[in-house]
């Protein structure tokens, strides 16, 4: 099926730090999707991107909807502790009449006081 | 309050007992899904469905049953568990805008499952 290839796995960085975080397929997307999920909880959508080459922010962070409509990058510029989490892209994909919303791997960020 | 709601949280229990984990919404979704998160593994669909009555099968059905006979519950059913089945199971709901089903999943907080 297809993959969505979620980058870095994890993450380590200081409080005040800049994070980034990306994903990258073969198949084109026609929506991508960042989620957090806080440790005991459901995912959280953060941004939602909807048009090629789209940068949208919200609050600290800002995403990226690629050109090529295969990647989508996701940014947090001076993190603090509660940004630890684990965070999604998704993308949602049109093939041979149906949908399917495919889900990275997610990157597990750890910041430190 | 707009939610996704399932039951239980956490579930512990031995092989062949059936079980159902329920799922609820209260924002007249047609679109749900159940996935099930493992460690390296992310979020893996295991059944969704577009409306009433219509379901389909994800990436990971097998083992797995799932009903929907009203908009708003989308039960998910393990007639005969086993170990490799012990997961963190999310269910989630969207609308559908026009002819796409592409906004935003609302997820539910997640249902711990433990197959001895």
């Amino acid at each position: 099926g297809q993959q969505l290839n979620q980058s870095p796995q994890s993450m380590f960085i200081q409080e005040g730090e800049d994070v980034s975080m990306n994903c990258t397929s073969s198949s084109i997307f026609n929506t991508w999707l960042w989620y957090k999920q806080d440790p005991g909880e459901g995912p959280v959508l953060l941004i939602a991107l909807y048009k090629a080459g789209e940068l949208t922010s919200n609050g600290r962070l800002t995403a990226q909807f690629g050109i090529t409509r295969k990647d989508s990058f996701l940014n947090i510029s001076a993190s603090i502790p509660s940004d630890v989490g684990i965070y999604f892209c998704a993308g949602h994909l049109l093939q041979g009449g149906s949908e399917k919303l495919v889900f990275g791997k997610g990157t597990k960020l750890t910041v430190n006081p | 309050e707009a939610q996704v709601t399932q039951n239980p949280r956490y579930l512990i229990t031995v092989t062949g007992k059936k079980l159902t984990v329920t799922c609820s919404q209260n924002m007249n979704h047609e679109y749900m899904s159940w996935y099930r998160q493992d460690p390296g593994l992310g979020l893996r669909q295991i059944y969704y469905s577009m409306n009433v009555e219509v379901t389909d099968k994800g990436d990971v059905p097998e083992g797995y049953k799932v009903s929907r006979k009203e908009k708003r519950n989308f039960p998910l059913i393990l007639e005969s568990p086993s170990p490799n089945q012990t997961s963190l199971y999310f269910c989630a709901s969207s609308s559908r805008q026009g002819d796409s089903y592409n906004s935003p999943l609302h997820f539910g907080n997640g249902t711990r499952l433990t197959v001895t």
